[in-house]
């Protein structure tokens, strides 16, 4: 099975300010990566996939980039709307062994 | 509008069985491979189970196979999931998601979800 593992596990943001979180994997998932942003009490939604394609009515101050095993999802500046808990999940091995990664919040310093 | 409605959740002895279901509408049901995906209270995402979307496909994770079956109706547009032999560690909200047909593997649509809750 392929481990993710996200860092930091927690970030702290000022509103406007840049947030930059990574995902590991345990061997290489090529760009089959996605990450979804998940608010409090709602379902997930999917905000990238192939490692840095948004997806469709996804702002522009979200970006994915990396490859292999090292991955970043970039908000360039954060909205209040925007905090949350940020998961990555690869799809290497579809349709079985899909993982996700262990989440980090980002919340409001 | 895509919409996924998950049911059938609710609170369930260890040992006991349980039936989720997940209404789909807004979209061609039958065209999209779906799936089950849980989350264990303040806790991540476990992907439990696929089907494809003529139901000849079917995949589950190690976590939950030989105790679970996913199907699914195309002709009531409609996904299932039979829980048995339920364990508390199988306590989670349980998520309906449908794969995304142009890239296989991700989930592009989610319903609300349905709490599972295995105790005594």
């Amino acid at each position: 099975e392929i481990v993710m593992t996200q860092s930091p596990a927690t970030l702290s943001v000022s509103p406007g300010e840049r947030a930059t979180l990574s995902c590991r994997a345990s061997q290489s998932v090529s760009s089959n990566l996605a990450w979804y942003q998940q608010k409090p009490g709602q379902a997930p939604r999917l905000l990238i996939y192939g490692a840095s394609t948004r997806a469709t009515g996804i702002p522009a101050r979200f970006s994915g980039s990396g490859s292999g095993t090292e991955f970043t999802l970039t908000i360039s500046s954060l909205q209040s709307e925007d905090f949350a808990v940020y998961y990555c999940q690869q799809y290497n091995n579809w349709p079985s062994g899909i993982t996700f990664g262990p989440g980090t919040k980002v919340d409001i310093k | 509008e895509v919409q996924l409605v998950e049911s059938g959740g609710g609170l369930v002895q260890p040992g006991g069985s349980l039936r989720l279901s997940c209404a789909a509408s807004g979209f061609t049901f039958s065209s999209y491979e779906m799936n089950w995906v849980r989350q264990a209270p303040g806790k991540g995402l476990e992907w439990v189970s696929y089907i494809s979307s003529s139901g000849s496909t079917i995949y589950y994770a190690d976590s939950v196979k030989g105790r679970f079956t996913i199907s699914r109706d195309n002709a009531k547009n409609s996904l299932y999931l039979q829980m048995n032999s339920l364990r508390a560690e199988d306590t989670a909200v349980y998520y309906c998601a449908r794969s995304s047909a142009a890239t296989m593997g991700i989930f592009d649509y989610w319903g609300q979800g349905t709490l599972v809750t295995v105790s005594s």
